[in-house]
């Protein structure tokens, strides 16, 4: 069964609004959360790590003030995209890992499309 | 830097088998993941190469060379729902995995 679950699957809001993502770990406590980013036909690109009770670390061009990540407890994190415009559309993807050397295991992904 | 390659396209038929090879210069080296991606959809997990050898994962098989920065993920009796896109992932020193563009294999009746 799945050990990550992501909310909401699907959003299509307008321009300027917020959009909050929930991603929880089911089956254990994870160490390390990761959000990515996932344009058409294109890879897999990281946006930020997370881990309880700390600051998540973002990737070089993720706007930390336009996209929030809160990991609060061992079992959930959320990714607020703040005042989001068009070009925010696209797939995005927790993964949660118990382990350094272990397999990420990803949420089922949220569609997001900004009118 | 680091990078992967892999093919952008692969084409095989329903039963057959086919090898998607993936070759990988990271900084460090602390193991290979192999992902399957359907369309739309989030990544899977297949399988994890840390030493050199197969590994074998009932249709599915894994093999890693670590001194030639070479994988390869192996797909036996292929079946329709097999049609998706492979991520090769090698994990560097920092336990971050390296992501590339994967390879689309199409599977035909």
């Amino acid at each position: 069964g799945a050990v990550v679950s992501q909310h909401p699957s699907w959003v299509i809001c307008k321009s300027g609004t917020s959009v909050k993502i929930e991603c929880r770990s089911l089956d254990f406590q994870a160490t390390t959360m990761f959000w990515y980013r996932q344009f058409p036909k294109q890879s897999l690109m990281l946006m930020a790590t997370s881990n309880e009770g700390s600051k998540a670390t973002y990737e070089q061009g993720v706007e930390k003030d336009k996209f929030l990540i809160n990991h609060a407890s061992l079992t959930l994190s959320t990714l607020t995209v703040t005042s989001a415009h068009p070009e925010d559309s696209s797939f995005y993807i927790c993964s949660v890992r118990y382990r350094e050397n272990q397999p990420q295991h990803f949420g089922d992904g949220t569609r997001l499309s900004i009118l | 830097g680091q990078n992967i390659d892999q093919p952008t396209e692969m084409t095989a038929t329903e039963g057959a088998i086919v090898q998607i090879n993936c070759t990988y210069q990271t900084s460090g080296f602390n193991g290979l993941f192999w992902y399957q991606q359907h369309a739309g959809e989030a990544p899977t997990f297949l399988s994890y190469n840390v030493l050199d050898g197969l590994e074998e994962k009932g249709r599915f098989s894994s093999f890693l060379s670590r001194s030639k920065g070479y994988s390869y993920l192996l797909l036996k009796e292929l079946q329709m729902k097999d049609s998706a896109s492979y991520l090769c992932a090698p994990m560097d020193s920092n336990y971050q995995l390296i992501w590339g563009a994967g390879t689309k294999l199409i599977i035909k009746p």
